[in-house]
Parts: structure tokens; C-alpha cells; sequence
């Protein structure tokens, strides 16, 4: 597997902000993903990080509110926009397809806690 | 439609051995997984099983699944204070782009 870092690790915003959210792996990746877990929920996905492409959203989650970019196989980032308090949650990459790792297997990054006031 | 499913709690007392369980409705995934969650922290990655296979050791995890009933159990011997965390059990159905379905995860007390 690989290390997978995320930053921020946790922070408080004001609605109406927007945050960008990092996630960096240490080896190159195929695929990666973001997840949002709810306060005390389990992890839904919002979308699949395409490198040189358009990300892939789930139903409910759209561009506009997550813009995510991915400029490399190592790289890729989540923007919470125009943030209410309903988006304070934990906010998760993973990814999948290191060489050598697990076929179809995800590994996740230390996650991001976000609050919005 | 993707469904997983498992109870919201288990508690156990200290060298007992804790059963979690875990049912799903897509027969499709190629591999079943079992995360663990600790407070403040992400997702580390327990085990997995090849859905062709029926049983899966891993030190003290024992990992079995139930393809005719589509249930997956993780069973941890010897249960520790440091496996008190929420454990989730997810999978990935196939033509879903990658996508891991989870379920609500079992949280794990452990008493001394």
C-alpha cells in the first residue's frame, strides 16, 4: 500500500466560505475517490477523480457544490463550496491501483473534518 | 438496488471473541472488505475475501463468507481494548466504476 496524507486534517469555516481539501499519495495511483461521512453515518461517495479528465459524480452530488480537480496520477483535490452547516463532515480520499497493491482495493487517507458555523 | 447492512453495536468483554456480521444484496462484487475505524482517525484496511472463496485467516481475524445467503462475518479472537472502534464491511459491485458500497458499521466495545 502507500502513504496518503490529507490537509487540512480538521477545520472550522464560516458559511458561505468554500475550503479545498488536499489529497497527496506518496506512489502513483489509477483511480481516486472522495467520500463524505456524516456525523455519525457511514461513508457515502460523492466522486471519482478522472486524471486529465472531468471527475465522475454520484447521484445527489454535483460539480458546482464539489469541484474536484486531479492534475496527476499522485494528486487530486476536493473544494466544498458555499458551504452551510449541513456540509460539516468528514471528508475522505482514498485510492486504488498502486502497482503491486490489491486489484480493486481502496485505501483511505486520515480524512478531513470540516465545521461549518 | 446496493444494499449492506449490519447491527449498529457489539459489546464484548476483554479475550472473548467478537463476531461481527454483515449482509449485502449485490452478488456481483469481486472482493468483500472489512475497515476499521478508531475515534478522529480514517479508514484502515482490516481484510478482504475473494468472493470465491469461503473462509479467510489473518492472525486473529477469521473472515466468512456466505455466498448462498450473501453474509459476510468478521470474527476477531481474543478480543483487545485496542479493537474498540467501528468496524464497517463494504463491497464493490461490479460495473459501478469502483464505487464501495458500505454498510452503517458496527461499533465494538470492549470492557475490561
Amino acid at each position: 500500500s502507500a502513504v496518503i496524507s490529507q490537509k487540512p486534517s480538521r477545520d472550522i469555516c464560516q458559511r458561505g466560505t468554500s475550503l479545498t481539501i488536499q489529497c497527496q499519495v506518496d506512489s502513483q495511483v489509477t483511480m481516486m475517490f472522495w467520500y463524505r461521512q456524516q456525523p455519525g453515518q457511514s461513508l457515502t461517495l460523492i466522486a471519482t477523480a478522472n486524471q486529465g479528465s472531468e471527475a465522475t459524480y454520484e447521484s445527489g452530488f454535483v460539480i458546482d457544490k464539489f469541484p474536484i480537480s486531479r492534475p496527476n496520477l499522485t494528486f487530486s483535490t476536493l473544494t466544498v463550496s458555499n458551504m452551510s452547516p449541513e456540509d460539516s463532515s468528514i471528508y475522505l480520499c482514498s485510492v486504488e491501483g498502486g502497482k503491486g497493491w490489491v486489484t480493486d482495493t481502496q485505501y483511505f487517507g486520515p480524512g478531513t473534518r470540516l465545521t461549518v458555523l | 438496488g446496493e444494499d449492506v447492512e449490519q447491527s449498529l453495536f457489539l459489546s464484548v468483554r476483554e479475550g472473548d471473541s467478537s463476531v461481527i456480521n454483515c449482509t449485502y444484496t449485490d452478488s456481483s462484487s469481486t472482493y468483500l472488505y472489512w475497515y476499521k475505524q478508531e475515534p478522529g482517525a480514517g479508514l484502515q484496511l482490516l481484510t478482504y475475501i475473494f468472493s470465491n472463496m469461503d473462509m479467510k485467516q489473518d492472525q486473529r481475524l477469521t473472515v466468512l463468507l456466505n455466498k448462498k445467503d450473501k453474509h459476510l462475518s468478521l470474527r476477531i479472537a481474543d478480543t483487545q481494548t485496542g479493537d474498540s472502534a467501528i468496524y464497517f464491511c463494504a463491497e464493490t459491485p461490479r460495473n459501478q466504476g469502483g464505487k464501495l458500497i458500505f454498510g452503517q458499521g458496527t461499533e465494538l466495545s470492549v470492557k475490561p
